[in-house]
């Protein structure tokens, strides 16, 4: 089982829809998580960076994370059709700090 | 300011032959990092460099070797390329191992 767990989607939303992204993880040793924005044939853009629980706002990214359950979630806002990528979380544990990236996920806004 | 930089864009190689991946930063990272990505697979670490001077293997090493060849420099070699190597290979960097990592724009190779 890989330690960091995403589907792939596709996922299909509207514009201005409000999107949810999740990931799961398996150990309960951990330092922080990071999401990453991918586009086609482009290298991941660093989104957004958490070391704790609770909630972490960017503009219309906000990025939760929930210890007891192993659940760290990407919430966008009024999505666009920009925002169509595969997003890939990432975590870091303490002891190797080493991240560990989940497959990723692929959203579609479409028009 | 390019960030992480990386040569070639595309490359084709036959079975049996070496090749070198560059990568190069400008943001003063101690950190760096080789990964491949795979359809399916997610991003699959290569090797790491935590600081100037030191390298260490990730999840799949096998069949590439590294240099650290300064602060700003790191790149990845294949001795003897097999087809099981057609990827999407990215560099990335930190300011150390445990902070946020930049990544290159990705080198395509394919084996034939």
């Amino acid at each position: 089982q890989k330690e960091v767990e995403q589907d792939p989607g596709p996922l299909s939303v509207p514009e201005g829809a409000i999107v949810s992204l999740n990931c799961t993880y398996s150990n309960s040793a951990f330092q922080y998580f990071m999401w990453y924005r991918q586009y086609s044939r482009k290298g991941p853009e660093l989104l957004m960076y958490t070391y704790s629980s609770g909630n972490k706002e960017d503009g219309r990214f906000t990025a939760q994370v929930d210890k007891s359950s192993k659940y760290i979630s990407l919430f966008i806002r009024d999505s666009q059709p920009s925002d169509s990528a595969t997003y890939l979380c990432a975590r870091v544990s303490g002891g190797s700090y080493i991240p560990t990236f989940g497959r990723g996920t692929s959203l579609i806004v479409h028009p | 300011n390019a960030g992480v930089t990386q040569t070639p864009k595309f490359q084709v190689l036959k079975t049996g032959q070496s090749m070198t991946l560059q990568c190069a930063q400008d943001m003063n990272h101690n950190s760096m990092y080789w990964y491949r990505q795979d359809p399916g697979m997610g991003l699959r670490l290569i090797y790491y460099s935590a600081s100037e001077g030191t390298t260490d293997k990730g999840e799949v090493p096998n069949g590439y070797n590294v240099s650290r060849l300064n602060k700003r420099e790191f790149s990845l070699r294949l001795e003897s390329a097999a087809p099981s190597q057609t990827s999407v290979y990215f560099c990335a960097s930190s300011e150390e191992l445990a902070n946020e990592q930049y990544f290159g724009p990705g080198t395509r190779l394919t084996v034939t």
